[in-house]
């Protein structure tokens, strides 16, 4: 079964460290790796996302690291602030015929204190 | 000009009654998909419409499940006779071509959901 493997469960960081999330793959045929953001009472809403051809993707706070070798990928959030306090999830989804669906990894609850 | 937007809000049902849930999608997209989050889970995708075909109805836990799409607008997920187990955030998305038109990584678009609990 297609999997993709999230840690931690949670994640406790004081404002202005830095915020590190870990997922993992088995399926080779994934080649799109988004992240999303979820506040409470609210959809998941699209953070930022990386294809395999390169290795990392910043946009402003937050950086994908991706290791295709290693069928892994990351978030980091720098200068991690309580605004950010959220439930992130990790997603993949292959090419081909069922390229539409995102398999999720199960989600990090990230608190940033002040 | 809205995003997704999913109703009931909440909704509080018995075991063994039916419920109904609506989604309505961004205008203008074709692609519209309904995933579950049960506590503590990620999402898991439960069917992709495109237009108002469902060429991908695989993630539907059982023949309890169905939903239809009219044209490229809203769409209803039923669940008939439910069950304690299907007691779960129900979240809609949407995606302007959806994937099989796309060619893959198209960004989805959520709506808040819709909160079930099954007495």
């Amino acid at each position: 079964q297609q999997q993709v493997k999230q840690s931690p469960q949670s994640l406790i960081v004081q404002k202005g460290g830095i915020s590190i999330i870990n997922c993992a793959y088995e399926n080779t045929a994934f080649d799109y790796f988004p992240w999303y953001q979820q506040f409470p009472g609210k959809g998941p809403a699209l953070l930022i996302a990386i294809r395999p051809d390169v290795s990392e993707k910043k946009e402003g706070r937050f950086t994908i690291s991706f290791n295709k070798s290693a069928k892994q990928f990351s978030l980091h959030i720098m200068d991690s602030q309580p605004g950010d306090s959220a439930t992130y999830f990790c997603a993949a989804s292959g090419s081909g015929g069922s390229n539409y669906k995102l398999t999720f990894g199960k989600g990090t609850l990230l608190t940033v204190n002040p | 000009g809205a995003g997704v937007s999913q109703s009931p809000s909440n909704k509080v049902t018995e075991k063994g009654k039916d419920v109904e849930l609506r989604c309505d999608p961004i205008s203008g997209h074709t692609a519209l998909y309904w995933y579950r989050q049960r506590l503590g889970q990620g999402l898991e995708f439960l069917i992709y419409f495109q237009g108002n075909s469902a060429p991908d109805k695989s993630g539907l836990p059982s023949d309890r499940f169905s939903a239809e799409r009219t044209g490229e607008s809203v769409s209803t997920l039923t669940i008939q006779r439910t069950q304690q187990e299907d007691s779960a955030v129900y979240l809609c998305a949407s995606s302007l071509f959806g994937g099989l038109l796309a060619g893959g990584g198209e960004t989805q678009y959520f709506g808040p959901g819709t909160r079930l609990l099954v007495l």
